[in-house]
């Protein structure tokens, strides 16, 4: 049971544009929210990562926003570059859980054309 | 430099032929654990380990056993490896088992079984 749900699969976006991938959870007790890069060949890079008690952060152009009410999270990346095209995997885990493991999306192939 | 290191990278076998893949990070975690990742379903955890000799499952443990004798070593073993193992496979760590901590990940190890 995938208990982070992740959207779009794939995503096309134009240099210079905004990237924006979507995450969705339900459980409740996850209360650590990162977001992982990975590029062809290579494993997972953590990116950025954001704790529930505050609503947005920002580093460089990445920036989480969260929405706790909804259980929502989303990745932008702003004034994308074709640097950026990667896969992003949304994660989240909770001290509660067994083996802290993190819950993670199923990806975001993102590519960004010149 | 920092990093988990996997062997080998790419591996074909047959049905029923047992392998060991090795991971060893030279960070001195104490927080080691296997993914492996299909297209369409992201990673999904199969074992982890909170230390030496502590070891436990994840979300998909079936057909696969671990060990953790020393703090830098984390194998793989598939005993009879099956063609639904086909995958890719990546070793990572984190300095403790609390989710918040950075986890690296190794390069990833392409496992073929016909």
């Amino acid at each position: 049971q995938q208990q982070v749900k992740q959207s779009p699969q794939s995503l096309i976006v134009q240099k210079g544009g905004i990237s924006i991938i979507n995450c969705a959870y339900e459980n409740t007790a996850f209360d650590y929210f990162p977001w992982y890069q990975q590029f062809p060949g290579k494993g997972p890079a953590l990116l950025i990562a954001i704790r529930p008690d505050v609503s947005e952060k920002k580093e460089g152009r990445f920036t989480i926003s969260f929405n706790k009410s909804a259980k929502q999270f989303s990745l932008h990346i702003m004034d994308s570059q074709p640097g950026d095209s990667a896969t992003y995997f949304c994660a989240a885990s909770s001290n509660r859980n067994s083996g802290y493991a993190l819950n993670f999306g199923k990806g975001t192939s993102l590519l960004v054309t010149p | 430099e920092a990093q988990v290191t996997q062997n080998p990278r790419y591996l074909i076998t047959v049905t029923g032929k047992k392998l060991t893949v090795t991971c060893s990070q030279n960070m001195n975690h104490e927080y080691m654990s296997w993914y492996r990742q299909d297209p369409g379903l992201g990673l999904r955890q199969i074992y982890y380990s909170m230390n030496v000799e502590v070891t436990d499952k994840g979300d998909v443990p079936e057909g696969y056993k671990v060990s953790r004798k020393e703090k830098r070593n984390f194998p793989l073993i598939l005993e009879s490896p099956s063609p639904n193992q086909t995958s890719l496979y990546f070793c990572a760590s984190r300095w403790g088992s609390g989710p918040s901590y950075e986890q690296y990940f190794g390069p990833g190890t392409r496992l073929t079984v016909t």
